[in-house]
């Protein structure tokens, strides 16, 4: 069946260091959503992205959107003890869009 | 905050026992998904209403039942609750693409 994959599924930073999370879809996505859920919170949205090759930026955080809409990146530039969480990817299940099917996560940790 | 409530917030069960979570969703929005997330995990989706029908489900066994008013809010219902059915459960409400998510509600089951 459809997955969406993250990896990788732990990482731990230095503050100041810069972090990545890679997300895959075993099927091409109509969009990608991604959320950021501190521990003990819940999941707030961040960001969708929609086009072939689609970059965005939110102030530290660069989202990209693959070539053949089967892939997706969040990449933090610089990262402060306030980008701690877990980051999900989340796409939605073929034929409804309303539906989506959430990666495992990334859980980041940085050190002060 | 979302605008998005749930009810209770914590809960305790018993194996066998049943229990009933509600949700409270945004104005306007008409789309009401329930996810199940168990420690570390992520969010497991359930099933979800869409102006008050079931518009899709997910690998739950149909004790995990349902339903949705007219305000568009939401109730989740378990029967017999087994052990590892201890978990965060997430209902989010959405208009469009954008889920919004409430506090969810933390069910352990003894």
């Amino acid at each position: 069946g459809q997955q969406v994959m993250q990896i990788p599924q732990y990482q731990h930073v230095q503050e100041g260091e810069d972090f990545t999370t890679y997300c895959n879809s075993s099927t091409t996505l109509s969009n990608i959503q991604w959320y950021k859920q501190r521990p003990g919170g819940h999941p707030v949205f961040l960001i969708q992205l929609v086009k072939s090759g689609e970059v965005k930026k939110q102030k530290r955080l660069t989202f990209q959107f693959g070539e053949a809409k089967k892939n997706s990146s969040l990449h933090i530039t610089a990262t402060q003890t306030t980008d701690v969480g877990t980051y999900f990817c989340a796409g939605p299940r073929a034929g409804n869009n309303r539906k989506l099917i959430w990666g495992l996560g990334t859980s980041l940790a940085v050190n002060p | 905050e979302t605008g998005v409530t749930q009810s209770p917030t914590h809960l305790i069960k018993t194996r066998g026992q049943q229990v009933t979570l509600r949700c409270s969703s945004q104005s306007g929005h008409n789309t009401v998904s329930w996810y199940q997330q168990a420690l570390g995990q992520g969010p497991q989706f359930i099933f979800q209403y869409y102006r008050e029908e079931e518009n899709g489900r997910g690998n739950f066994p149909p004790r995990f039942s349902g339903l949705q008013f007219p305000n568009y809010s939401s109730e989740l219902n378990v029967n017999a609750l087994e052990l590892d059915d201890s978990a965060l459960y997430l209902c989010a409400s959405s208009r469009d693409y954008e889920q919004y998510f409430g506090p969810g509600t933390r069910l352990t089951v003894t």
